[in-house]
């Protein structure tokens, strides 16, 4: 177990609705990413937060948001769902130091979008 | 060309043999590569960690590390059954350090 949680475990949603996802950090961490991880794919990086800031952003549209909390937690927020958001959202923290930060892995969040 | 490539497998090893993961990456500017494994239906598990060129080893696992030629790999001695899980790769560059790049992951089946 890492010390990461995320809620909910799995959700059913239908296109156009918002989705709020939600990842409590591991004790001592001070960052938080997120990540989605399509069906036989790896994780794709959506975004980081430090210090309640967006700290680096992937190829993700402005319809994924988020943010963090000054006792680390954080959420994903995405508005107007497709069909194509159908997949594992992970969030992993870390304690920010460069090059050596490691990750550690929530259960993850599967989310259907129909 | 992507970023991470692996190769997808599956890849069968008998139980108690080596069984060997291959990684090449394209930013020659990375600096911190890791090994995560994955069960079906679970999260990654992050178990090796390498930054330097040469090997580095830590149980059953070595990691091997040659920048020149953009190449990691993972060696996993006397296979177990519970080793049976997809292995992903992850590269983090020099720059815009806060990401890790994942390659597709190779499935790994240990046969008893």
């Amino acid at each position: 177990e890492t010390g990461v949680t995320q809620s909910p475990t799995h959700l059913i949603k239908t296109r156009g609705q918002q989705v709020t996802l939600r990842c409590s950090s591991q004790s001592g961490h001070n960052t938080v990413s997120w990540y989605q991880q399509a069906l036989g794919q790896g994780p794709q990086f959506i975004f980081q937060y430090y210090r309640e800031e967006e700290n680096g952003r992937g190829n993700f549209p402005p319809r994924f948001s988020g943010l963090q909390f000054p006792n680390y937690s954080s959420e994903l927020n995405v508005n107007a769902l497709e069909l194509d958001d159908s997949a594992l959202y992970l969030c992993a923290s870390s304690f920010h130091r460069g090059q050596d930060e490691k990750l550690f892995f929530g259960s993850g969040t599967q989310l259907s979008v129909l | 060309q992507k970023e991470v490539e692996q190769n997808s497998g599956p890849l069968s090893v008998p139980e108690g043999a080596i069984a060997s993961l291959n990684c090449t990456y394209s930013d020659r500017g990375s600096q911190s590569f890791f090994w995560y494994r994955q069960y079906s239906g679970k999260s990654p598990e992050l178990i090796m960690s390498i930054y330097s060129n040469g090997d580095k080893e830590d149980g059953r696992f070595t990691a091997q590390l040659n920048k020149a030629s953009q190449y990691v790999s993972l060696l996993i001695r006397d296979s177990q059954p519970s080793d049976s899980a997809t292995y992903l790769c992850a590269v983090r560059s020099n720059f815009g350090n806060e990401k890790l790049t994942f390659g597709t992951g190779t499935r790994l089946t240990i046969i008893p």
